[in-house]
């Protein structure tokens, strides 16, 4: 299996700030690579796919980058409602597995 | 704009077999790979297995002895069967849309259901 590593696995920080969390795949995996949003309780919410492609509906604040083994997820400008637990994803081999998750909390 | 709803049991005991059912309301069926993704206490999500419209299917080798998914294309709704649970296995379990013939990614969930499994 595709091992995915998140880092940081917490960061604090501040409305407004800019912030990137990355995503480094153990094997090359293209750009099927893609980002999740997860609050307490709720399902996770598609936020990129393709590496870089923002999903309808999901504000341009998001933006995603990266191909082989290397991903970033960047927020530009955090929201109150961006505090949340964000989840990189493969689906390049089977079985697609996930990141272990990187939680943003309010500093 | 599809919406997937989900349900079945909550509580098992160790040794049974869960069942859960996902419906598919507001698009269409076909074209897509409907999965199971389950998601332990605090860790990240795990994906189990998919079937497609006409009940093509594709499992995790992790669960692939003891997962069975199945579709019933006239009603929207596919389902999973996972024999043999344990502590293990308590989790959140989600019902998700497969999307993407080139980049695939889970773009529509299902509300999650809550599994336990205590003696």
């Amino acid at each position: 299996d595709i091992q995915m590593t998140q880092s940081p696995s917490s960061l604090s920080a501040s409305v407004g700030d800019r912030v990137t969390i990355t995503c480094r795949a153990s094997q090359s995996i293209s750009s099927y690579l893609n980002w999740y949003q997860q609050k307490p309780g709720r399902a996770p919410r598609l936020l990129i796919y393709a590496a870089s492609s923002l999903q309808s509906g999901v504000p341009s604040r998001f933006s995603g980058s990266g191909s082989g083994t290397y991903f970033t997820l960047t927020i530009s400008s955090l929201q109150p409602e961006d505090f949340a637990t964000y989840y990189c994803h493969q689906s390049s081999s089977t079985p697609d597995t996930f990141g272990q998750g990187t939680k943003l909390e309010i500093k | 704009q599809v919406r997937l709803q989900q349900w079945g049991a909550g509580l098992l005991k160790p040794s049974e077999t869960l069942s859960l059912t996902c419906a598919v309301y507001g698009g269409s069926f076909s074209g897509y790979y409907w999965s199971w993704i389950r998601q332990p206490p605090g860790k990240e999500p795990e994906w189990i297995g998919e079937s497609n419209h006409s009940g093509g299917t594709n499992y995790n080798p992790s669960f692939k002895s003891r997962a069975a998914l199945s579709v019933d294309a006239s009603k929207n709704q596919f389902s999973l069967k996972l024999t043999s649970m344990t502590a293990a296995d308590t989790g959140v379990y989600y019902c998700g849309r497969y999307t993407g013939y080139t980049y695939g990614y889970f773009d529509s969930w299902g509300q999650g259901t809550l599994v336990t499994v205590s003696s």
